[in-house]
């Protein structure tokens, strides 16, 4: 599975987007990116996932560069809920498996 | 909808003794499960995969007589923790992988986890 770099923590203020970046230079063809938080002391909440286009839900956007090696995951009005460490895996074919990684610690600031 | 529970959400026991954690998709059926286990400070460890009536594939380094993993149903699946001592204890989370063919098949969902604490 390819591996995923992420920068170890962000600050984001209350109300504005937070941006995370995920760079995965590694990644297949056949492998999705996703994104999963981690609030502490519970279990990792999907957030949102994609292959190659831009994908939206009512949580975040996605933003896949078109050589896929790198996304965004943006949260367009951050709240002090968003506080949580954000995991962006690369995962796909037989397996399925999500690896994690140390991912980034989102702190939004009141 | 994909809601994926765990039982209990915390347990404490005494070296020696055995510890069944269950985990169940609510509302999908899941034909693999996988189990984590998360220490403190730490990210989460993949332990096993479980496929529905097969043989879990246990990552490398994990105890597969340690940690026995049982998909009976596509709905259930549990993980014994057997002659647990305090070195096992942690944070241990489930998810589900949807069936073929449902919205689910590409996303794998959490349940809470299980907070063990052996004495």
């Amino acid at each position: 599975d390819a591996k995923t770099t992420q920068p170890t923590s962000m600050d984001c203020a209350e109300g504005r987007a937070a941006n995370l970046p995920c760079n995965h230079s590694t990644i297949s063809g056949n492998e999705y990116v996703y994104w999963y938080r981690q609030i502490h002391s519970q279990g990792p909440q999907y957030i949102i996932h994609g292959l190659k286009n831009n994908e939206t839900n009512e949580m975040a956007s996605l933003i896949i560069t078109e050589d896929r090696k790198s996304s965004t995951l943006i949260l367009p009005h951050a709240t002090l809920r968003d506080t949580a460490v954000y995991y962006c895996i690369v995962a796909g074919g037989a397996t399925n498996k999500l690896i994690f990684g140390t991912g980034t610690l989102l702190a939004v600031q009141p | 909808g994909a809601v994926v529970s765990q039982h209990p959400s915390w347990v404490i026991c005494k070296s020696g003794t055995s510890v069944k954690i269950e985990c169940r998709s609510l509302d999908f059926q899941a034909t693999t499960m996988f189990w984590y286990r998360q220490f403190p400070k730490q990210s989460l460890m993949l332990m096993a995969t479980s496929n529905e009536g097969s043989k879990a594939t246990y990552e490398q380094g994990v105890e597969k007589d340690k940690f026995l993993i049982n998909h009976a149903s596509l709905t259930l699946s549990t993980l014994t923790v057997t002659s647990a001592h305090p070195e096992d204890s942690s944070f241990y989370i489930c998810s589900a992988y949807g069936t073929s063919g449902s919205w689910y098949q590409e996303t794998q969902y959490f349940g809470p986890g299980t907070r063990l604490l052996v004495l």
